[in-house]
Formats: C-alpha cells, structure tokens, sequence
C-alpha cells in the first residue's frame, strides 16, 4: 500500500485566481494520478504524471488549464488555473504502488470557487 | 471506450438486511475490476478486487465475483451493518493503470 498526503486538504478561492495543490507519497512510484469528483459525481481523470515526463491529459483536460509537475518519484502538484465556479470539485491524486493494479487515494482537496 | 455502469442509488436497507449493488462494464480485452468503497468524510478506499474472470474478491464481509460472460461485477454482502453505509464505486482497469469508475451507489443502512 501506499500512505498519500495532500495540501490544502480544503480551499476556498476567488474566480479568476489559480491554486496550487500538492501531493506526497510516503514511497516511490512512477505513475501518479489525478482525478477530480465534482459534487455528487464520480470520479474521472484528469491527467497521468509520469516522473521525467510531461503529463498525459484526458480528453476535455488541457495543460494551460490544469498543469501539472511531477519533480520526483514521491510527489506532484496539480495547478487550477484561472479557477470559476465550475471549477469547484474535490481533487484527488493517486498512486499504483505495486503490480496488482490497485490504486491507493490522497484524502482530496476541497476546492470551492466564488 | 472502456466504461462501467452500476446500479442508481442510494440504496437503502435494513440492518442485516442482504446487499447487492450491480455493476456491469464494457471494455476491450479483460480488465482488472474494483470495488472503492467512500465513507461520509473520508477519502476513497480500495474494498476488493479481482484480476481475471471467476475470480473472486473478498474483504469485511463484502464479496464480488469477476464474470467475463456477463461482464459484471457485482458486490455482495450477507448481512450489513449501519458502518457499511457509504458510496460504493465500481472501477476498471484495462492496463493502462489509471481507473475508469462507475457512477458510485449510495447505501444507507438503517438500524
């Protein structure tokens, strides 16, 4: 298994600004996951990190909107840029530790935009 | 594409009460399925698994068994508990490692 952290664990932002959230794993990994749950929703991705790489973003997901940096093998920030409401969702990211395929969850960030 | 369909919630049940939440999916070659279960307040957390068909995934009293001829996923439980309330996300994996989920089933579990 894998223990993930991630700050801010809440946030509440103005339109128009960008925030910044972190993610720290307690082991290295290569692939990192983000993944945002608009209220009431699923879960969908919005980018694999890959360290050493450039993200891999899912459809609909764009770097100028969400960028994203993965420095090392134990952490990654995921950027919300330009932020409005429609932005406000609870942002996860993720980890695939060992081979088994199952991945291991940050707690999420709250993000609330007014 | 890879997709999973599971039942609409929430669900709501008696204590004790027997548990099924369906989930079926589409995908290409034979994915790796997941049961996440969300707890009010808390982060996601895996449940169970199962890697091929007839597998059988199983964990605090919860069960799903892989069946390739249905394509179906779905997770069981004999007797819940009012601490068993929670969402419940269905999840595939095709091997590309990130996830596909279900839309999620709230179970409500009443004393």
């Amino acid at each position: 298994s894998a223990v993930i952290s991630q700050k801010p664990s809440r946030d509440i932002c103005q339109r128009g600004t960008s925030l910044t959230i972190q993610c720290q794993v307690d082991s290295q990994v290569t692939m990192m996951f983000w993944y945002r749950q608009q209220p009431g929703q699923s879960l969908t991705l919005i980018a694999t990190a890959n360290q050493g790489s450039e993200a891999t973003y899912e459809s609909g997901f764009v770097i100028d909107k969400f960028p994203i940096s993965r420095p090392n093998l134990t952490f990654s920030t995921l950027t919300v840029s330009n932020m409005s409401p429609e932005d406000s969702s609870i942002y996860l990211c993720s980890v695939t530790p060992g081979q088994g395929g199952e991945q291991y969850f940050g707690p999420g960030t709250r993000l609330t935009v007014t | 594409g890879d997709s999973v369909t599971q039942m609409e919630g929430p669900v709501t049940l008696s204590e004790e009460a027997f548990l099924t939440i369906n989930c079926t999916y589409t995908a290409t070659g034979y994915p790796s399925l997941f049961w996440y279960v969300q707890y009010p307040g808390e982060g996601l957390q895996l449940l169970l698994k199962a890697t091929k068909a007839d597998d059988k995934g199983s964990n605090k009293g919860f069960e799903a068994t892989y069946r390739k001829e249905t394509t179906s996923f779905h997770l069981e439980k004999g007797s819940v508990q009012v601490s068993d309330s929670a969402v419940y996300f269905c999840a595939l994996d095709t091997g590309r490692r990130a996830l596909t989920f279900g839309s999620g089933t709230r179970l409500q579990v009443q004393p």
